[in-house]
């Protein structure tokens, strides 16, 4: 079971530079989302869509923009990186609304902005 | 607005000793909380889970977590230690779903030490 599959696990770029951080659920769920994940900060949620075509803004959303591209993907942009992007990116899904389930996470892309 | 707060920001344990790590969490409404463990370069697992019912839930790898409403508390336990358990533990809030349109809200973390 892949469950969620992020793309690049590291990645280096130049400020200025641009970039897209792939994602892509293979269990038909509904919800995707973003989140940053920093040292002392916990997880904090970027951007984020409930289902097929609708995307939201969560807690810190400036310089990134999303895509859903369909059911199962959801992509994270960062059209100029600058080095307070420097963080790791987790990319999670979850099932129906309304059911006990859990957000599933992947195992992360490892961001450095020089 | 929902939050949470894990207190403490590292923890030393000796092998085979017991374990807290502590939780509380601020939310409106009946909170879904959950708890979700990270080793070094992966992604997070879920350890357990509260909805409903029972307050004291069950988890993977003999951990436990009791839910006190009247304390806004989610502690999580575990009766002894294994080397294996050291990681960072995150603890988190959500909405009705179990995670909502708008996501889970997470705790800073709690990094564990196990000592030989």
């Amino acid at each position: 079971n892949a469950g969620v599959t992020q793309t690049p696990k590291f990645q280096v770029l130049k400020t200025g530079q641009s970039m897209t951080l792939q994602c892509a659920q293979d269990m038909n769920h509904n919800s995707m989302y973003w989140y940053r994940q920093d040292p002392g900060m916990g997880l904090r949620l970027i951007y984020y869509s409930a289902s097929e075509g609708t995307t939201d803004k969560g807690e810190v959303p400036n310089g990134y923009n999303v895509s859903r591209l369909n059911k199962r993907e959801f992509s994270l942009r960062l059209e100029s990186a600058a080095p307070s992007q420097t963080s790791v990116y987790f990319c999670a899904s979850i099932g129906l609304q309304g059911r006990n389930s859990p957000l599933h996470f992947g195992n992360g892309t490892r961001l450095t902005v020089t | 607005a929902q939050s949470v707060t894990q207190p403490d920001i590292h923890i030393t344990v000796s092998e085979g000793a017991s374990l807290e790590l502590r939780c509380n969490y601020s939310y409106g409404a009946t909170p879904y909380l959950f708890w979700y463990v990270q080793s070094p370069g992966q992604g997070l697992q879920l350890l357990l889970k509260y909805f409903s019912g029972d307050t004291l839930v069950q988890g993977i790898k003999g951990f436990e977590a009791e839910f006190k409403r009247s304390q806004s508390s989610f502690n999580l336990r575990k009766p002894s230690v294994h080397w294996s358990d050291a990681a960072e533990y995150f603890c988190a809030v959500g909405a009705k779903s179990g995670g909502g349109a708008d996501g889970l809200t997470f705790g800073k973390g709690t990094h564990l030490i196990i000592q030989p």
